[in-house]
């Protein structure tokens, strides 16, 4: 099974760049995701990552280093949608598609 | 393309009552799931299936219990409501990576 730790909240400005970390049991590892939640809707799936580096995609980036067991998300030239809560999520007891998820980080974008 | 689709949006309960939550996908998707949120925290995952015929505990199961006939539907029953089922529920479905949440359902149990 998978510990999952990142920060409760974030606060960072309106076109700046933002790093949210993560950390995670290395144990079973089957791949790290990143979702991306808002107040009062489902949770949208932002990146995976199975190997080790930099991924991007747009003004969002995920890193992953499998040995440290730890990963980021990187959100670039920030606006104030992007306030919303980041979820990190590894793979569940068990393994195969089940995932355990961190509590979440609750990032507010201000001008 | 629908996607993920889950109803009732909202439900208030009695405890003791009961009621089944329903979740479709049209995507194909053999892996189906249920989760609850609490205020302030991660999803818990209450049960699972990887196809028709076949479901298994996550780690929240205890008054829940779920059934998957079709590859489309996966239902979450709570039998004898009680005020700890107070969440909002969500459905996901995936096939490899990445899973696909519906909207939700937010249930008081009161």
């Amino acid at each position: 099974g998978q510990n999952i730790d990142q920060p409760t909240e974030m606060t960072a400005t309106e076109g700046a760049i933002v790093q949210i970390n993560c950390t995670y049991q290395t144990s079973g590892f089957n791949g790290l995701f990143w979702y991306q939640q808002h107040a009062g809707e489902a949770p949208t799936f932002l990146s995976y990552n199975v190997l080790d580096g930099l991924e991007e995609k747009g003004r969002f980036s995920s890193f992953l280093s499998r040995s440290k067991g730890y990963s980021y998300l990187l959100l670039k030239e920030l606006q104030m949608k992007d306030s919303a809560s980041y979820l990190c999520a590894g793979p569940g007891p068990g393994g195969g598609n089940k995932l355990t998820f961190g509590t979440g980080t609750q990032l507010k974008v201000e001008l | 393309n629908a996607g993920v689709t889950q109803t009732p949006k909202f439900r208030i309960l009695k405890i003791g009552q009961s009621m089944t939550l329903q979740c479709t996908q049209d995507m194909n998707h053999n892996y189906m799931y249920w989760y609850r949120q609490d205020p302030g925290m991660g999803l818990k995952l209450i049960y699972y299936s990887v196809g028709a015929g076949i479901t298994d505990k996550g780690e929240v199961p205890n008054g829940y219990n779920v059934s998957r006939s079709t590859t489309e539907d996966f239902p979450l029953r709570l039998e004898l409501a009680a005020p700890s089922q107070t969440s909002v529920y969500f459905c996901a479905s995936s096939e490899g990576s990445g899973q696909y949440f519906g909207p939700g359902t937010r249930l008081t149990v009161t």
